[in-house]
């Protein structure tokens, strides 16, 4: 089965701070996804990334960079944390076009 | 911009009845998954339709695709409470990895 694990389930942070997200796969999928989900929204894709070290902004890039320095790994970094971005982040990864995303168990992040 | 639209957003079912949801999409697409996600919990995958009248079923749900008219539906067929949960439907586009996803149809089964 494919496994897909985010760092964290929970997470409280104050405003201002630099929050780091983790996001592991173990099937050597090439694209991995961060989404967040809030409420009557659906999911809104904030960057992906197709290979190693390659990123593109999704549909709601601002205040989130991100790094993929291995190709199992996929991080979510909010540089100055903001309580708009209180929310539920969501990883995924797939192996391309044609297949469907395997999903972590998400990361609620709360910030205060 | 690919758009994404579920239909209903909420959905109250009675125990044995039949429901349908809609996803309707704005861009020429011939693949879109279906996923099912319970509370608290992450995304868990459906139905993967790759082609016009592509048609899945497992248990009670069954997943269509008309490419044509950029409409899937997702039918389930003598609900029982087992199946409350939110369903998502989601587009990619040709050459793109993006998944675009509707808003969530949340299920509710009563007795």
């Amino acid at each position: 089965d494919v496994k897909v694990t985010q760092s964290s389930r929970y997470l409280v942070k104050r405003t201002g701070e630099k929050v780091f997200l983790e996001c592991v796969q173990d099937m050597d999928h090439e694209n991995m996804f961060w989404y967040r989900q809030d409420p009557g929204l659906g999911l809104r894709l904030i960057y992906f990334s197709y290979d190693v070290k390659m990123k593109e902004k999704g549909d709601i890039p601002e205040g989130y960079s991100v790094s993929r320095e291995k190709k199992e790994r996929f991080s979510l970094i909010l540089e100055s944390a903001s309580t708009n971005q209180t929310s539920m982040y969501l990883c995924a990864s797939s192996t391309g076009s044609y297949t469907e995303a395997f999903f972590g168990q998400g990361t609620r992040l709360t910030v205060v | 911009e690919l758009k994404v639209e579920q239909n209903p957003l909420f959905l109250s079912m009675q125990e044995g009845k039949n429901y349908t949801i809609y996803c309707n999409y704005s861009t020429t697409s011939d693949r879109l998954y279906w996923y099912r996600q319970d509370p608290g919990k992450s995304l868990e995958s459906l139905f993967v339709l790759l082609s016009n009248g592509a048609v899945k079923q497992e248990g009670r749900l069954m997943a269509s695709l008309d490419t044509k008219a950029r409409l899937s539906t997702l039918h389930i067929t003598a609900a029982v409470h087992d199946l409350s949960a939110t369903y998502f439907c989601a587009v990619d586009l040709l050459n793109d990895y993006k998944l675009s996803f509707g808003a969530g149809t949340t299920v509710t089964v009563r007795a």
